[in-house]
C-alpha cells in the first residue's frame, strides 16, 4: 500500500519557539491535506494544498506542497499553548480516491 | 446544528461479541468513511462508501462489516473475526465521491474496549 512518512513522531518545544513537521511520499501525489486532532479530539481539517510549489499561509501556520508533489511540510512561528495537538498529513495519488494519513507529529508545548 | 454523531462515546464489550458503531450525517454528504485509530497511531481505512447503497474495503476491513442503506447513516459493525478490537473509531464524511479533493468531516469517535 500506499507509504505516508511523517517526521518527527513526537515534538516538544518551549512556548515561544517554532515547530515544523514533514511528510514524504515515495510517489506524485494529486493532492494534501493537514488535519489536526486535539487531545481527546477528534481530526479538524486545516487546509488542502494541490499545486507543485504551492504556499499557503493560515496566521502563524504555513504550509508547503513540494517542487516535485511528493512532499509537504506545516510550520508554525511562535507556538502557543493552543497548538497542542497531532498534526497529521494526508495523501492521495491520482485514480486513487482515498486518502492515506500519515502517522502525525504530536505537538507538546513546554510554558 | 450541521454535523457528524457518533454513539456511544465509549463502548465496552466482552470478548466474540459483535458490536455495531453508530454514525450519522447531516450534511447531506455523499462519501462516509470509517478510520481506526490506535494509540500513537495515524488513522487507517476501514471502509468506505461514495454512494448510498454502495461500499469498498480500506485497508484493513478483515473482521469488519458496513451497510449504507440511507445517505445519513454508515453503521459499522465489529465481528468477534477481528483479532484487536479494541481501538478508538472515527467516522468521517465528504462533500462528493471525489473523497481526496473534498476536505472530511470527522465525527468524535467512539472508544471501543473489549474485554
Amino acid at each position: 500500500g500506499q507509504q505516508v512518512m511523517q517526521i518527527p513522531q513526537y515534538q516538544h518545544v518551549q512556548e515561544g519557539e517554532d515547530f515544523t513537521t514533514y511528510c514524504n511520499s515515495s510517489t506524485t501525489l494529486s493532492n494534501i491535506q493537514w488535519y489536526k486532532q486535539r487531545p481527546g479530539g477528534h481530526p479538524v481539517f486545516l487546509i488542502q494544498l494541490v499545486k507543485s510549489g504551492e504556499v499557503k499561509k493560515q496566521k502563524r501556520l504555513t504550509f508547503q506542497f513540494g517542487e516535485a508533489k511528493k512532499n509537504s511540510s506545516l510550520h508554525i512561528t511562535a507556538t502557543q499553548t493552543t497548538d497542542v495537538g497531532t498534526y497529521f498529513c494526508a495523501e492521495s495519488n491520482f485514480g486513487n480516491e482515498k486518502l492515506t494519513f500519515g502517522t502525525g507529529t504530536r505537538l507538546t508545548i513546554i510554558p | 446544528d450541521g454535523g457528524i454523531t457518533q454513539s456511544p462515546k465509549y463502548l465496552f464489550r466482552k470478548e466474540g461479541q459483535n458490536v455495531t458503531l453508530s454514525c450519522e450525517q447531516n450534511l447531506n454528504h455523499d462519501a462516509m468513511y470509517w478510520y481506526r485509530q490506535d494509540p500513537g497511531q495515524g488513522l487507517r481505512l476501514i471502509y468506505y462508501s461514495q454512494i448510498v447503497n454502495d461500499f469498498q474495503k480500506g485497508d484493513i476491513a478483515e473482521g469488519y462489516s458496513v451497510s449504507r442503506e440511507k445517505k445519513e447513516s454508515f453503521p459499522l459493525t465489529v465481528t468477534s473475526a477481528q483479532k484487536n478490537p479494541t481501538a478508538f473509531y472515527l467516522c468521517a464524511s465528504s462533500i462528493d465521491r471525489s473523497g481526496q479533493y473534498n476536505e472530511q468531516f470527522f465525527g468524535p469517535g467512539t472508544r471501543l474496549t473489549v474485554l
